[in-house]
């Protein structure tokens, strides 16, 4: 069975920093790339950041750029978000997200975590 | 680059069918567009990718047969028949967009799904 289990989520002060991860399991994680998602309170679905399937490429949303790294350890099966100068604007549920593909080319996320809630706030 | 815009909620009776729409900007009528479920308090779920054709690849894990896509022009439609209470959710849609600036993913702005 594919699972994403999202961790690392708490409560931060405005400026400060945060890493949350995603451990996953039942699929080969070195095939897909992965994506973080998020979702403020009460508001739709935010894509944050992806990362291809041996991090040769990263991407981020204008709102996050600068200030989000995404990462991934294939050898560990997990998946990175190390969130810096958070700001209130930045708090909300966050998802990880596999990237399911196939000759003809993207197929969607097919899969997602549970999420963990990041609290920006003093 | 595209854009995706979703009425903010809807109405069904329970055994009715009701169908969903994400409409895509002017340009993009060949993008393909992702159905994401969301019960409250749970993560969103992937139900299928629509083109102009139809499904593309499979529907998500455990979505029943009541559910099914249509695409036309810049639309692209969930149709949910026979609707239960356990289908009362938000829907978003979404598409993937590369171009030399990068690669994004885009969200519509969601559907209330409100089973009477």
């Amino acid at each position: 069975e594919v699972q994403l289990v999202d961790s690392g989520g708490g409560l931060v002060k405005p400026g400060g920093s945060l890493r949350v991860s995603c451990a996953a399991s039942g699929f080969i994680f070195s095939d897909y790339g992965m994506n973080w998602v998020r979702q403020a309170p009460g508001k739709g679905l935010e894509w944050v950041s992806s990362i291809t399937s041996v991090s040769d490429y990263k991407y981020y949303a204008d709102s996050v750029k600068g200030r989000f790294t995404i990462s991934r350890d294939n050898a560990k099966k997990s998946l990175y978000l190390e969130m810096n100068s958070l700001r209130a604007g930045d708090s909300g549920v966050y998802y990880c997200a596999r990237t399911n593909w196939d000759s003809s080319g993207v197929l969607g996320m097919d899969a997602w975590g549970k999420g963990t809630t990041v609290t920006v706030s003093s | 680059q595209p854009l995706l815009t979703q009425p903010s909620s809807t109405s069904a009776s329970l055994g009715a069918s009701v169908t969903l729409t994400c409409t895509l900007n002017s340009g993009y009528s060949n993008y393909k567009v992702d159905w994401y479920q969301q019960t409250p308090g749970k993560g969103p779920r992937f139900v299928m990718r629509v083109g102009t054709g139809g499904i593309v690849g499979s529907k998500g894990d455990g979505v029943p047969d009541r559910f099914s896509v249509l695409g036309s022009g810049l639309n692209r439609f969930l149709t949910i028949k026979n609707v239960q209470e356990e289908d009362e959710s938000d829907y978003y849609c979404a598409t993937d967009h590369a171009s030399g600036a990068g690669f994004v993913w885009i969200f519509g702005g969601g559907t209330k799904l409100i089973v009477l």
